[in-house]
């Protein structure tokens, strides 16, 4: 069984500019999470969701932060403008329901300079 | 607030018995996961518990004491391989907090 896939593993880009990340998390799975981690710190959760639902995004900075997952499955995050300190890798995990065991993706790792 | 309390860092020896231990203080709790991030890598997951005690499971085991808002991870027969963060999440009211993370250092 595949798990979570996501693209890019890596991204540089200059701030101010747009970057979108983007995940497939493993079949069946209903939730889905998006995780910011900056290094030698936990995961925090930027967003959840249950099927196309977002039924959390307390979390998200929704001036800059953007994400949708439009038939349940595949979810995109976006960052516009991005800023500096916007540095950090950004992980995906997915699980069947809400309290069940999270598996994560690999991360992509963005670097704005 | 939610505050979940784990050592930086320790170092161990290959072949010995390392225990990780993490304190937590949340408004609520509906579990306790246990996982594993090597460097550069996706955390994995090595561990549930909900109820009161060791849940063992090959050489890693994890015990949970919900009225002192404690839990430890036992890693026996410790490999080169160990060395990695081991993270320690409360799930509570449909969400996970993860604490800061334990680095395990595995010397020869």
């Amino acid at each position: 069984e595949a798990g979570v896939v996501q693209s890019p593993r890596y991204k540089i880009i200059e701030k101010k500019q747009p970057v979108a990340f983007w995940c497939n998390p493993i079949s069946g799975h209903n939730t889905l999470y998006w995780y910011l981690q900056n290094l030698g710190q936990g995961p925090e959760l930027l967003i959840r969701y249950e099927n196309e639902e977002a039924v959390d995004d307390s979390q998200l900075p929704k001036d800059r932060f953007s994400a949708e997952r439009l038939k349940g499955v595949d979810s995109t995050l976006k960052i516009q403008p991005a800023e500096l300190g916007d540095s950090a890798v950004y992980l995906c995990a997915s699980s069947l329901g809400g309290e069940e065991t999270q598996y994560f993706g690999p991360g992509t790792r963005l670097l704005v300079l | 607030g939610q505050n979940i309390d784990q050592p930086t860092e320790m170092t161990a020896t290959e072949g010995a018995i390392v225990q990780i231990n993490c304190t937590y203080q949340t408004s609520g709790f509906n579990g306790l996961f246990w996982y594993q991030q090597h460097a550069g890598e996706a955390p994995t997951f090595l561990s549930y518990n909900v109820l009161d005690g060791l849940e063992e499971k090959g050489r890693f085991s994890s015990f949970l004491s919900r009225s002192k808002g404690y839990s430890y991870l036992l890693l026996k027969e410790l490999q080169m391989k160990d060395s990695a963060s081991y993270l320690c999440a409360v799930y509570n009211f449909n969400k996970f907090y993860f604490g800061s993370g334990t680095k395990l250092n595995v010397k020869p």
